[in-house]
């Protein structure tokens, strides 16, 4: 079946950057894009943007240019999010996600969740 | 690109019904929506499609007690005989031109 696999919690100070891996099984993660998705604490789920898994293409959803990165790995069917210049702001649960298939492009399967906490 | 606008929180008793409402922007009356449940500290789960015509199509796991709706520019949840487990945030999510976009989220409470 369809899974999402992501790597662990992170502790990090500001300044310094984290990369954050989501792992595809029961797929070939070049069939479907890929979307990374960031909810604060306490707050509502927001769009970061997609990367093209067939051009490693990525597209950066306005407030996520600069520091944060799409990339991918074909022969380890995984996606990564890194992001550099840490914020206390970046805190949050970071989210990979998977379209459903066909025509529609809402997000059909979610990983389960990165939280990553900056903080001297 | 289209806004999705959910009501901040909602609230019923146990065993009743409750019906929640995505409203999509002016203009964008067709467009599909997708439902998210996001139970407390667990990763959003894909609920359901709703398409501008009414018709909607579940995920896997969910009981015939959840269905959807629409009307206009609004898409509905509905939840029948709720139960505690149905507690969580629920969220509408749409697409235009390779963005995606998402409502701010209803908290449920089952009293």
């Amino acid at each position: 079946q369809v899974q999402l696999v992501q790597s662990g919690s992170e502790l990090k100070n500001p300044g310094a950057s984290v990369q954050i891996s989501c792992q595809a099984s029961g797929y070939i993660v070049t069939n479907y894009a890929l979307n990374w998705i960031r909810q604060a604490p306490g707050q509502g789920l927001e769009w970061m943007g997609w990367i093209n898994t067939n051009t490693g293409h990525p597209t950066y959803a306005q407030g996520f240019t600069g520091r944060f990165v799409f990339s991918l790995d074909t022969s380890v069917n995984t996606a990564y999010l890194r992001i550099s210049g840490l914020r206390t702001d970046d805190s949050a649960v970071y989210y990979c996600a998977r379209p459903l298939g066909g025509s529609d492009d809402f997000q059909g399967y979610w990983g389960q969740g990165t939280l990553v906490s900056v903080s001297s | 690109q289209p806004v999705l606008t959910q009501s901040s929180s909602a609230s019923a008793s146990l065993g009743s019904s409750v019906t929640l409402t995505c409203t999509l922007s002016r203009g964008h009356s067709g467009y599909i929506i997708a439902w998210h449940q996001q139970q407390p500290g667990k990763a959003p789960r894909y609920l359901m499609k709703v398409e501008g015509g009414g018709s909607y199509n579940k995920g896997t796991g969910f009981p015939d007690r959840f269905s959807g709706s629409s009307s206009g520019t609004d898409r509905y949840l509905t939840i029948s005989n709720l139960q505690f487990e149905d507690e969580a945030v629920y969220y509408c999510e749409t697409w235009d031109s390779n963005t995606q976009v998402f409502g701010g989220g209803t908290h449920l409470t089952v009293l």
